[in-house]
């Protein structure tokens, strides 16, 4: 199994550009997972589906954020518009259904985003 | 509002066990204790995670207290490879497996 894919996996843009940042999941898991992750703020959830259904999305921090899970296989996070407070990476995560606890959670290995 | 508390840093020499702690005084009857650790420049890798029995696998074990407020995670022959932040999480046993990630303990391996 490839694992959790992320594209691209760096991202340089300017201050009011649209990005959007794209995750295929596990094959057969569930649980899509959007992550944040700052020196400041360590990482954080902004949104997690099930079913790719939209479940939990208070962690977005703001109505520039955007997710969407059209099917089982993508997810996309789009910023519009981009501002240099957004640059992090952005980690998504899938674990397997039913709501277990004992689901872990895979990562993918980010996108570096830099807003200038 | 942190559920867990960790120390920010530790040492370990190379081949010896590293012993993590990690706190969480308040965790309830249905919170499990989920380990992860994050190695520079990668996504955060799964370790181990219990409830309330000792657990082990291929990668580490989990200690828990028999009343549940502290664990220790241990790496039984650290390695260079192991220098990462490690991240105590307590996760609730309902529908979607939300983790929230604290500040960890970042592990220095040194030879």
């Amino acid at each position: 199994d490839a694992g959790v894919i992320q594209s691209p996996r760096h991202e340089v843009t300017e201050m009011g550009q649209e990005v959007t940042l794209r995750c295929k999941p596990i094959s057969g898991h569930d649980y899509l997972f959007w992550y944040r992750q700052t020196m400041m703020r360590g990482l954080e959830l902004l949104i997690y589906f099930n079913n790719n259904v939209p479940i939990d999305d208070s962690g977005m921090p703001e109505d520039r954020f955007s997710a969407k899970m059209p099917n089982a296989s993508f997810s996309t996070l789009k910023i519009q518009p981009s501002e240099p407070r957004d640059s992090a990476v952005y980690f998504c995560a899938s674990s397997l259904g039913g709501g277990r606890s004992t689901d872990t959670q895979y990562f993918g290995p980010g996108t570096r985003l830099t807003v200038l | 509002d942190a559920k867990t508390t960790q120390p920010t840093s530790m040492d370990c020499a190379e081949g010896r066990a590293a012993n993590l702690p990690c706190n969480h005084s308040t965790i309830s009857g249905n919170e499990y204790v989920y380990w992860y650790r994050q190695i520079h420049s990668q996504g955060p890798q799964y370790i181990i995670h219990g409830l309330k029995n000792n657990e082990t696998n291929e990668m580490a074990s989990l200690i828990i207290t028999e009343d549940r407020k502290s664990s220790t995670l241990i790496l039984p022959h650290a390695t260079l490879r192991d220098t990462a932040v490690y991240y105590c999480i307590l996760v609730k046993n309902n529908a979607g497996n939300m983790l929230t990630f604290g500040g960890g303990t970042r592990l220095m391996v040194k030879p």
